[in-house]
């Protein structure tokens, strides 16, 4: 199975920050990845499809880039309703693999 | 707009069985493939099983190979999970998703003694 390793696992910011959350996997995936924002007690939300395009009513704070095996999302300027933990998706094949997470708290 | 509302979690020792249901609204059910993916409590999220649009092609995590089962029910818009040989480490929220794009609100499952 393709490892998906996410980073950093937490990080702390502040509102108006740029924060860029990374995903490296084990083996080439196209762009065949999806980033997910779930907050505590709440079903994850698609954030981005096919690693750059953003699903419809998602703010355009959030951008995604990468192809092949390195992945990024950036939040342009964080907002407090960022604060949540976000994850990666590869859908290149089955099984299907997310990255361990990424918790976004507020400094 | 899309729905998906998961049903039948619940207690189960350890050895027992349970059935997750899907109920799917919003879309045309039978053009899609559908997902389950599990998250235990405090944890990550894990992919657990893929049907296709028309069932004929599934696929399982190795963490639930032999045990679950995906099948789902076009006619009455409907996903299933069914779940024998339960353990421990299969105590998670369950969600049902339109491919990968939209998930439900998920069904807690808890397998103790």
């Amino acid at each position: 199975a393709i490892q998906m390793t996410q980073s950093p696992s937490s990080l702390s910011a502040s509102v108006g920050d740029r924060v860029t959350i990374t995903c490296r996997a084990s083996q080439g995936i196209r762009n065949d990845l999806g980033w997910y924002q779930q907050k505590p007690g709440k079903a994850p939300k698609l954030l981005i499809y096919a690693a750059s395009s953003l699903q419809s009513g998602v703010p355009s704070r959030f951008s995604g880039s990468g192809s092949g095996t390195d992945f990024t999302l950036t939040i342009s300027s964080l907002q407090p309703e960022d604060f949540a933990t976000y994850y990666c998706l590869q859908d290149y094949n089955y099984p299907h693999t997310f990255g361990g997470g990424t918790k976004v708290e507020i400094k | 707009q899309v729905q998906l509302v998961e049903s039948g979690g619940g207690l189960v020792k350890p050895g027992g069985s349970l059935r997750l249901s899907c109920a799917a609204s919003g879309f045309t059910f039978s053009d899609y493939y559908m997902s389950w993916i599990r998250q235990a409590p405090g944890k990550g999220l894990e992919w657990v099983s893929y049907i296709s649009s028309s069932g004929s092609t599934i696929y399982y995590a190795d963490s639930v190979k032999g045990r679950f089962t995906i099948s789902r029910d076009n006619a009455k818009n409907s996903l299933y999970l069914q779940m024998n040989s339960l353990r421990a480490e299969d105590t998670a929220v369950y969600y049902c998703s339109l491919g990968v794009d939209y998930w439900g609100q998920g069904t807690l499952v808890t397998v103790s003694s």
